[in-house]
């Protein structure tokens, strides 16, 4: 089973600063990683899936990048709707499809 | 537009059963592959159940293996876990989720929409 294992668990930033969350797999997944976005009380929303694609209605100020077993989601310039719990996803061997636990992005 | 609405969950005492049901929407059914994904509370998602769009594969993940059972109607655009022997450990939130196959590499697939979820309590 592949290990995803997400930094910060916490991350504070001020509206309008840039976000960097990051995600280590346990083995290489090649691209085959994706982020979510999920807000109290919501579904997770798809944010970015091959690594660095982003999914249909998406702002362009989410960004992700790397491959391997390195990865980056960057927010460049936080807007009050982007304060939530960002997980990373391997898709890459499965079963099991494995998360990351979890970056809490909160207001500074 | 996508919609997934999943419901039947609740609150069961320890080793008993439960079913949910995932109604789908806005998308074909038949031809979408299919999860169950959960979270307990405060916790982070753990990915629990896969189902082809054929329903000829079927995947668990270890700790629901001999216990809960996928299943889907295509005729009802529905989806279904079926818990059996439910324990404390399984008390969470349950998302279906739709599965859409990358675009480079065939044969594998992400999460693209997710419903709200339903609340299964496990407890005496």
């Amino acid at each position: 089973e592949i290990v995803m294992t997400q930094s910060p668990a916490t991350l504070s930033v001020s509206p309008g600063e840039r976000a960097t969350l990051s995600c280590r797999a346990s083995q290489s997944v090649s691209s085959n990683l994706a982020w979510y976005q999920q807000k109290p009380g919501q579904a997770p929303r798809l944010l970015i899936y091959g690594a660095s694609t982003r999914a249909t209605g998406i702002p362009a100020r989410f960004s992700g990048s790397g491959s391997g077993t390195e990865f980056t989601l960057t927010i460049s310039s936080l807007q009050s709707e982007d304060f939530a719990v960002y997980y990373c996803q391997q898709y890459h061997n499965w079963p099991p499809y494995t998360f990351g636990q979890g970056t809490k992005l909160e207001i500074k | 537009q996508v919609q997934l609405v999943e419901s039947g969950g609740g609150l069961v005492k320890p080793g008993g059963s439960l079913r949910l049901s995932c109604a789908a929407s806005g998308f074909t059914f038949s031809d979408s592959y299919m999860s169950w994904i959960r979270q307990a509370p405060g916790k982070g998602l753990e990915w629990v159940s896969y189902i082809s769009h054929s329903g000829r594969t079927i995947l668990y993940t270890d700790s629901v293996k001999g216990r809960f059972t996928i299943s889907r109607d295509s005729a009802k655009n529905s989806l279904f876990l079926q818990m059996n022997s439910l324990r404390a450990e399984d008390t969470a939130t349950y998302y279906c989720a739709r599965m859409v196959e990358d675009t480079v590499v065939a044969g594998l697939f992400y999460f693209d929409y997710w419903g709200r979820g339903t609340l299964v309590t496990v407890s005496s």
